[in-house]
Formats: C-alpha cells, sequence, structure tokens
C-alpha cells in the first residue's frame, strides 16, 4: 500500500525560530494536505494543496506540492509557543477519496 | 464553516458493552465520512468509508461486526463498537468532505472500556 514518510518524527526550537517538516511518498497523489493537532482534538486543517508546484500560504505557514506529486513541504515563519502540537501531512489520490497520513511531526516550541 | 461534531467527547464503558459514536457535519452535506482510529503518539488509522445510503467500506484488518457503521443522512454517520474489550480503548475520530479536495475532521471520542 501507499506510504507516506513525514520528517522529522520531532522538533524542539526555539519561540521566532523558523521550522520546515517534509513529506514524501511512493506514489503519486494529486492533492496534499497539511493538518495540525492538538492533545486530545481532531485534527484541524491548514492548508490543502490540489496542483503540482503549487506554494500556498495560511498566515505564518507556507506548503508546497512537490513537481513528482510526491512530496510536499510546511514552513511555519518565527514560530510562537501556540504552534505546539503534532503536524500531519496527508496525501489523497483522487477527490473524495480517503487519506493517506505521514506519521507526524511532533514540534515544541520553547517561549 | 466546515464543521464537524462528535459525540460524545469521551466515553467510558464495561467490557462486553456497546458504544455508539455520532458523527455530525453542521453546515455541510456529505456523501462521504470517514472514521479513523489513533493511538497514543500515532498517526491515524483509517477503519472505514461511510457512504450515505449504502453500506460502508471497511479497511483491511478492520472487523465490520465489531465496528458497525451506519450513514443514516448525509449529515449523520455512526460508529457502534459492538461487545467492546479493553483493546478497544482508543481515541475515534471522523472526517467529512465539505468539498472533493478537503476532509474535516472532528474533536474526536475518547473510548475507555474497563
Amino acid at each position: 500500500g501507499q506510504q507516506l514518510n513525514q520528517s522529522p518524527q520531532s522538533m524542539f526550537i526555539q519561540e521566532g525560530e523558523d521550522v520546515s517538516m517534509n513529506c514524501t511518498s511512493s506514489s503519486i497523489f494529486n492533492t496534499w494536505l497539511w493538518y495540525k493537532q492538538d492533545p486530545g482534538e481532531g485534527p484541524v486543517l491548514l492548508i490543502a494543496l490540489y496542483k503540482a508546484g503549487e506554494l500556498t500560504s495560511n498566515g505564518r505557514l507556507t506548503a508546497q506540492f512537490g513537481i513528482t506529486r510526491k512530496d510536499s513541504f510546511l514552513n511555519i515563519s518565527a514560530s510562537i509557543p501556540s504552534d505546539v502540537g503534532i503536524y500531519f501531512c496527508a496525501g489523497q489520490e483522487t477527490s473524495g477519496s480517503r487519506l493517506t497520513f505521514g506519521e507526524g511531526t511532533q514540534l515544541t516550541v520553547n517561549p | 464553516g466546515a464543521v464537524v461534531s462528535q459525540h460524545p467527547s469521551w466515553v467510558i464503558c464495561k467490557s462486553g458493552t456497546s458504544v455508539k459514536i455520532e458523527c455530525r457535519s453542521l453546515d455541510f452535506q456529505a456523501t462521504t465520512m470517514f472514521w479513523y482510529r489513533q493511538f497514543p503518539k500515532q498517526s491515524l488509522m483509517l477503519m472505514a468509508t461511510s457512504n450515505e445510503g449504502s453500506k460502508a467500506t471497511y479497511e483491511q484488518g478492520v472487523e465490520k461486526d465489531k465496528f458497525l457503521i451506519n450513514h443514516a443522512s448525509l449529515t449523520l454517520s455512526t460508529l457502534t463498537v459492538t461487545s467492546a474489550h479493553p483493546e478497544d480503548s482508543s481515541f475515534y475520530i471522523c472526517s467529512a468532505g465539505a468539498s472533493p479536495y478537503e476532509q474535516y475532521f472532528g474533536p474526536g471520542t475518547r473510548l475507555t472500556v474497563t
């Protein structure tokens, strides 16, 4: 089956630093989604990417859909304590189909 | 917009009993909803795809007779864990598609089986 490799598994950074995480896939996806999950909560959609090469921003977050359709990255600029959480990438083969999730990146921001 | 709710948010039940979890799309209709299970410090594992008006599609290894799914309307899907056992204790999360490309998740239900 499909696999998504997400890295790094965890990050410990100082407030104000920039963060980058990425996902790679063994197969092609037509949609990439990035989610953030706080403890005891469901994932919250941050950014959705629909086209290869697409670069999309949402405030301090920027994500890109890789040209090969097999990878995506998420950048967070000027991190703040409330950025703490687990970030998941997810790929979707076709519209409305199931999501394949990465293993998550645990982000810790030290004030 | 695109709000998904789940009820209950947490539940404790005794071994051998059944538990029903509801997933509702509050401001949109969803012909397809998804049910996930998540263990501590792990990613989300898809259990089944719930289709309005037809049978759910279960992932390999998920017992359909144990995890009953009913997609009664375009805004409601239910997951019933039958004859629950301690190993069924987990965080159950549903999602629904507000558009063909974006899925929104509910807040999750913490199930503890004693």
